[in-house]
């Protein structure tokens, strides 16, 4: 069964530390794995997309890496902000389908206190 | 900023009624999805569309429909909500081919008493 885990379910950390995120997922065959920036009450915001032969990519202080092989996924976050509080949502997507069809984690809550 | 727009953003409609969530986008995106999303969940796709006159539910059962007649705007209706509707719904879209970013719109929240 296609898969999505994320950990942990919740993090609080201080304003200005630095923070990682996990994804371990059994989506297979994979095609892409991509990190989303919710905040509350809004829709997700694209923050990296990854293909199999990219083991990391960076977004301004979004830092995210691909283990492929052990399939698993982090996002690191540099000196947090208080913008930052937010759900992560790591989404892997399939190449089993025309639809490329995406499995959804349901994300870490993060909040930045200052 | 994704150029993808719903309404309304939030909603309180009683048992029974119809209702016509909007979803509008200026990209040109082919592809078109909704998905259903309740708190601390993860998002579950509901229905999706390839470009015109193309319609497809998705992984989640829903009593909802779509329609999509015009590549910018892809409307979901229910006919007859019921209180187990109550969730948020967020539209998204996409070009065409794999890999591409996938923009979301704020989402309707629609609760039904």
């Amino acid at each position: 069964k296609n898969q999505v885990e994320q950990s942990p379910q919740s993090l609080i950390i201080l304003e200005g530390k630095n923070c990682t995120l996990q994804c371990n997922y059994t989506v297979s065959p994979f095609s892409n794995l991509r990190w989303y920036k919710q905040d509350t009450g809004r829709g997700p915001v694209s923050l990296t997309i990854m293909t199999f032969s990219e083991n990391t990519k960076s977004n301004g202080r979004y830092t995210a890496t691909l283990d492929a092989d052990t399939k698993q996924s982090s996002l690191h976050i540099t000196a947090s902000q208080l913008s930052d509080s937010a759900s992560y949502i790591c989404v892997v997507s399939d190449r089993g389908s025309t639809l490329g069809r995406l499995y959804f984690g349901r994300g870490t809550q993060l909040t930045v206190w200052p | 900023e994704a150029d993808i727009y719903q309404t309304p953003r939030y909603l309180v409609i009683g048992t029974g009624k119809k209702i016509t969530l909007e979803c509008s986008q200026t990209m040109g995106h082919d592809k078109m999805y909704w998905y259903q999303q309740d708190p601390g969940m993860e998002l579950h796709l509901i229905h999706y569309s390839y470009g015109v006159n193309s319609t497809e539910k998705g992984d989640l059962s829903s009593e909802s429909t779509v329609s999509r007649i015009r590549t910018e705007h892809f409307p979901l209706t229910l006919e007859s909500a019921r209180p187990s509707h109550t969730s948020q719904y967020l539209c998204a879209s996409s070009p065409q081919g794999e890999g591409n970013t996938i923009y979301f719109g704020e989402g309707s929240w629609l609760t039904v008493v």
